[in-house]
This record gives structure tokens, sequence and C-alpha cells, in this order.
């Protein structure tokens, strides 16, 4: 079946723009997770959806940051006002109910603010 | 102290060879252990997880942990080329949050 889908694959925008990130996660996943992944570093987690949930946030690393998942599917992630240090490749996963560890990444989209 | 550490690498080793990659975690309450593999440009695949000390193999995978030294590795016997890519250690402490390492380079040298 489909695997988890992101959109734009490429994001370049100048500083102070907002951005919209998009994840597509596999179908029936009920977890959702995305990460930051800048050069040469770890994943960095940002926010967990779970089910209708309330998701948990305290891995967004400024108020800057928001998300949401519509109807327990798709999720947006949201950043206003970009800055240069915000520049990454953003990372959704999905994983089944009770499965966690069966994180299904996504490709990323990769962000570049000028 | 990051939370979960690896040598960034490269490790270089000849095909055929077994590549030893290692990873330590400061969260004695760390429950389960993970290794993803991520090829250049490409998003992070689940290799294997592991929950208790000892070995787990996989085919030509064997994750090993050691609890009371706080240390997972992953052991990839008969490397191939393909094997080239950096893996990445992540810990779960029971909860849905996984910590990942920075992780290791490994390049098999044909």
């Amino acid at each position: 079946g489909a695997g988890v889908s992101q959109s734009p694959s490429n994001k370049v925008t100048e500083k102070g723009k907002d951005v919209e990130l998009r994840c597509d996660p596999i179908s029936g996943h009920t977890a959702l997770y995305w990460y930051r992944q800048s050069l040469g570093q770890g994943l960095e987690f940002l926010i967990y959806f779970q089910g209708n949930s309330a998701p948990d946030k305290s891995g967004l690393p400024s108020d800057r940051f928001s998300a949401e998942r519509t109807g327990g599917s798709v999720s947006t992630l949201t950043i206003q006002r970009t800055q240069q240090e915000d520049s990454a490749v953003y990372l959704c996963a999905s994983s089944p109910r009770g499965r966690g560890y069966e994180q299904y990444f996504g490709p990323g989209t990769r962000l570049t603010v000028t | 102290q990051k939370e979960v550490e690896q040598n960034s690498g490269p490790l270089s080793v000849p095909e055929g060879a077994i590549a030893s990659l290692n990873c330590t975690y400061s969260d004695r309450g760390s429950q389960s252990f993970f290794w993803y593999r991520q090829y250049s440009g490409k998003s992070p695949e689940l290799i294997m997880f592991i929950y208790s000390n000892g070995d787990k193999e996989d085919g030509r995978f064997t994750a090993q942990l050691n609890k009371a030294s706080q240390y997972v590795s992953l052991l990839i016997r008969d490397s191939q080329p393909s094997d080239s890519a950096t893996y990445l250690c992540a810990v779960n402490r029971g909860t849905y949050k996984y910590i990942f390492g920075t992780g290791t380079r490994l390049k098999v040298l044909a």
C-alpha cells in the first residue's frame, strides 16, 4: 500500500514568511509524529498525535511552530515568520495503534529559509 | 551529555567484514532500543529493535543490549556496499517519545 507522503518535497522561502508543510500518513495509522533533522544532527522530536487525543507539543521549539491533524489523518505543520535556523528537513512518521516502535517515515520536506 | 550518543564516523569496513556500530544512552529508565538505517537523502527505516539484555539476530544484523553499561550495538555481518548508510540509534522510555542519536555513517568498501 501507499506509504507516508509529504509535500512539498522542497521549499525555499524568504525569512519572515509563513510556510505550511503537509503529511499524509499511512491509512489506518493512528499515531503521527513530526521530526526535524538539521544537517549532521539526529532527529529532533517536534510533536505527536495519537488518534483524537490532545497532541504532545512539547518538542515544538517556539510559538512560531504549530501543527494540526484533521480527522485523525492528514497533518499540517505551520511555521510562522520563518527564520534561517528553521532550515532543515522536516520528517513525518506514522505508526499503527499499539506498535509505536514501527514508525514509517515519509520522504521529508527540505525547508530552506533565505 | 547527550541522551543518546553515537560516534559520527565515518566507520569504514571492507566488504565481507563485520561492521560494529555502538550507541550509549544516559537514561537508565530507557526500555526499548531501535536501529534505523538512513541512506543519503532518504528517510530513516527501521532495521531492528531490542528490549532485553543480550543479543537479537535478524539475518545479517545482530542487536546487542547491555542495560547495566547503558549501551546498545548493531553488528552487520558480511557487510556489503549497499549497507553504506547512516545508522541512527533511538531510545524509548516506555512512552511514545523516541530520542534519536545523531547517527554513525558507515562506508563499506568494495
